[in-house]
């Protein structure tokens, strides 16, 4: 149980595209996902906090504008990178949290490699 | 191409060995802790986790210990095997967030066999 899926798990989009990235929980209710982006031999970093039906948190230095987050349902969330630029390629990872589950306990999807030519 | 400063610290080991991975952490007020281990072209893979309420937890095959004094927090993981090589990184929870992981910077563990 407790599977997070993503889809795309790899895409290239030319500069100025818009680029959808999908976050499913297979099996569970997630009323919170995160999105994370991780550069090459670097870490993951905390892109914004998701939560069902409302709008999502973002961290400090994120453009919500340009990274378009959607938490229609409570297993599903989209990353919609808009204006992609070669600084945008990354691998993207969701997690989702189960509402049945203590605060702490995300699960990972297995990441969308994004890159802009 | 590579920016100075971007290497991630490496172990290298060898099959059958223990590894011992550290970790420091930056959040005094974090009141849980997590491994994570990731392997190339995928997402993290919890390993084990642990409160702040206490120094030290077994799982199979790993350990992890927290030093709050010193906001240290290590993995060890016994007969280290070649399906054990990967990039393994800590996380901490701030007290009172929703629960949001703030990542460390990740060690690559290389195990020879």
């Amino acid at each position: 149980g407790a599977v997070v899926s993503q889809h795309p798990s790899w895409v290239i989009c030319k500069s100025g595209t818009s680029v959808k990235i999908e976050c499913r929980s297979l099996d569970f209710q997630a009323t919170t996902m995160f999105w994370y982006r991780q550069f090459p031999k670097q870490s993951l970093m905390l892109m914004a906090t998701s939560n069902e039906g409302s709008k999502a948190t973002y961290e400090q230095g994120v453009e919500k504008d340009k990274f378009l987050i959607n938490h229609a349902s409570l297993t599903l969330s989209t990353l919609t990178v808009t204006s992609a630029h070669p600084e945008d390629s990354s691998f993207y990872i969701c997690s989702a949290r189960d509402r049945g589950l203590a605060i702490y306990e995300q699960y990972f999807g297995p990441g969308t490699r994004l890159t802009v030519t | 191409g590579e920016s100075v400063g971007l290497h991630l610290p490496t172990l290298s080991v060898q099959e059958g060995d223990n590894s011992i991975i550290n970790c420091a952490y930056s959040n005094s007020a974090s009141d849980y802790f997590i491994w994570y281990k990731q392997e190339s072209g995928k997402g993290p893979q919890f390993i084990i986790d642990i409160r702040s309420n206490m120094d030290k937890r077994q799982g199979q095959r790993v350990t992890v210990l927290l030093n709050k004094t010193v906001k240290h927090l290590s993995l060890q993981i016994a007969a280290t095997q070649p399906g054990d090589s990967a990039v393994y990184f800590c996380a901490e929870t701030p007290g009172g967030s929703q629960g949001n992981l703030i990542f460390g910077k990740g060690t690559k563990l290389s195990v020879k066999p």
